[in-house]
C-alpha cells in the first residue's frame, strides 16, 4: 500500500518553544491530509484537515492559532504547535488519501510523539 | 453520543478466534474500515468493506457488516501473539473524514 512518513518520530522541547511536525505521502498525491491527535488509551481526535494550496479546516475546538498547518505541496502536509505547553503532549499522527483509489482510503504516518517539558 | 462505538478489551487464547463488534451511525457510508494499532505506532489498514456487502473475507480475517442494524464485526481466525494490538474501527462520511471508535485492545495469551 501507499507510504506515509511522519517526521521527527518523537520529539521533546521545552515550553514555550514551537515544534514543527512533517507529513510526506511518498509514492501519491495527496490534495487532503488530516491531522489526528491521540491521547493514551484513547482513539483519536480529528484536529484538521489540511488541504493542498488553501487554508486548513480546523473541527470544532481546535485552536488554529495554536496548531498551524501549511500544505504547500501535494506530498507534504506540516503541522507546527507554537507556544507549546505540557498539555499539548500528545500522540500526534497524519493521514492522507489517494485520490487516485475509490475506496477512500487514509494511509496513516507512524506517528510523532512531542512531549512537552 | 459516540459516532462509533466497540468494547474496549478482549482477552483471547492464542489459536483461538477473536470476535470484534463496532456499531456506527452513518447511513451513508459507503465504506467501513479496520484499523490495527500496535504500541508507539501509527495505524494500519487491516481490512475495509464496501457498504452494499455483507462479508468480506481476507486470510485469517473476516468481516461481517448488517448494513440494518449498523453492526459490524472484525473476526480474527487462529489468534497469534502478534494480534495483540488495539483495534479501531471507522466509518468514513462524505467529506472523506473519518469517525473512529474508541479501540478494542486485544489481549492474546499463551
Amino acid at each position: 500500500g501507499a507510504v506515509v512518513s511522519q517526521h521527527p518520530s518523537w520529539v521533546i522541547c521545552k515550553s514555550g518553544t514551537s515544534v514543527k511536525i512533517e507529513c510526506r505521502s511518498l509514492d501519491f498525491q495527496a490534495t487532503t491530509m488530516f491531522w489526528y491527535r491521540q491521547f493514551p488509551k484513547q482513539s483519536l481526535m480529528l484536529m484538521a484537515t489540511s488541504n493542498e494550496g488553501s487554508k486548513a479546516t480546523y473541527e470544532q475546538g481546535v485552536e488554529k492559532d495554536k496548531f498551524l498547518i501549511n500544505h504547500a505541496s501535494l506530498t507534504l502536509s506540516t503541522l507546527t504547535v507554537t507556544s507549546a505547553h505540557p498539555e499539548d503532549s500528545s500522540f500526534y499522527i497524519c493521514s492522507a488519501r489517494d485520490v487516485g483509489l475509490e475506496t477512500g482510503e487514509l494511509f496513516f504516518g507512524e506517528g510523532s510523539r512531542l512531549t512537552v517539558l | 453520543g459516540e459516532d462509533v462505538e466497540q468494547s474496549l478489551f478482549l482477552s483471547v487464547r492464542e489459536g483461538d478466534s477473536s470476535v470484534i463488534n463496532c456499531t456506527y451511525t452513518d447511513s451513508s457510508s459507503t465504506y467501513l474500515y479496520w484499523y490495527k494499532q500496535e504500541p508507539g505506532a501509527g495505524l494500519q489498514l487491516l481490512t475495509y468493506i464496501f457498504s452494499n456487502m455483507d462479508m468480506k473475507q481476507d486470510q485469517r480475517l473476516t468481516v461481517l457488516l448488517n448494513k440494518k442494524d449498523k453492526h459490524l464485526s472484525l473476526r480474527i481466525a487462529d489468534t497469534q501473539t502478534g494480534d495483540s494490538a488495539i483495534y479501531f474501527c471507522a466509518e468514513i462520511h462524505n467529506d472523506y473524514k473519518l469517525s473512529f471508535g474508541a479501540g478494542t485492545t486485544v489481549t492474546v495469551r499463551a
